[in-house]
């Protein structure tokens, strides 16, 4: 069974900084492009960041820029998404969703950031 | 950079019925890249169709998707129980914001 599985989530001050991950299975990790989107509460989706399946290339939000890392060890299946200056507009839960920038095919559950004092 | 616009923000219908949603394009896009997603309350959004009218894996035929140019439509032609959820398109980067399907 194909998952992808996120942790990390967590209470952080404004200014902080999280690491956010997701771990995956069930299909060949390396072979594909990953994304990170979120989601703020009671709103829409917002498309975050993304990587290859090599690393080679990511790609930002303009919201996001400078202050989020995405990145990836294919050997452990996993992907990892570095969050700092938080912003109290960064409260959201975060999913990671395999697929190239036209198709999502498979999210994981998600991950509750919430940046608060 | 493209706009996405769905509507109606909330669609009141009964089970049975037949739902039909809008997603506008602030230009011309290719259909292959418009895709839909469902989410239903505290999960995660799924994959319902791609390139604009290929149902995913496992999407029951009752939803289907149209459109070409700046207009796209989602139909589900008889509302399950299970249906009642927000419904999203998606072109590359950007999201519509949403299209919630909700009992009458």
């Amino acid at each position: 069974e194909v998952q992808l599985v996120e942790s990390g989530g967590g209470l952080v001050q404004p200014g902080g900084s999280l690491r956010l991950s997701c771990v995956t299975s069930g299909f060949i990790f390396s072979t594909y492009s990953i994304n990170w989107v979120r989601q703020a509460p009671g709103k829409g989706l917002e498309w975050v960041a993304y990587i290859s399946s090599s690393g080679s290339t990511m790609y930002y939000a303009d919201s996001v820029k400078g202050r989020f890392t995405i990145s990836r060890d294919n050997a452990k299946n996993s992907l990892f998404l570095q969050m700092n200056t938080l912003r109290a507009e960064d409260t959201a839960v975060y999913f990671c969703a395999r697929g190239d920038l036209r198709v999502f095919d498979i999210w994981g559950q998600g991950t509750l950031v919430i940046v608060s004092s | 950079e493209i706009v996405l616009t769905q509507s109606p923000g909330t669609l009141s219908l009964s089970p049975g019925e037949r739902a039909t949603l809008s997603c506008r394009a602030s230009q011309s896009i290719s259909s292959t890249y418009l895709v839909w997603y469902q989410q239903r309350p505290g999960q995660a959004p799924k994959l319902l169709i791609y390139g604009a009218s290929s149902r995913a894996t496992g999407i029951p035929d009752r939803f289907s998707g149209s459109g070409s140019g700046t207009d796209f439509t989602l139909t589900i032609s008889r509302l399950e129980p299970e249906d009642f959820a927000v419904y999203y398109c998606q072109q590359g980067k950007t999201f519509g914001q949403g299209t919630k399907v909700e009992i009458k």
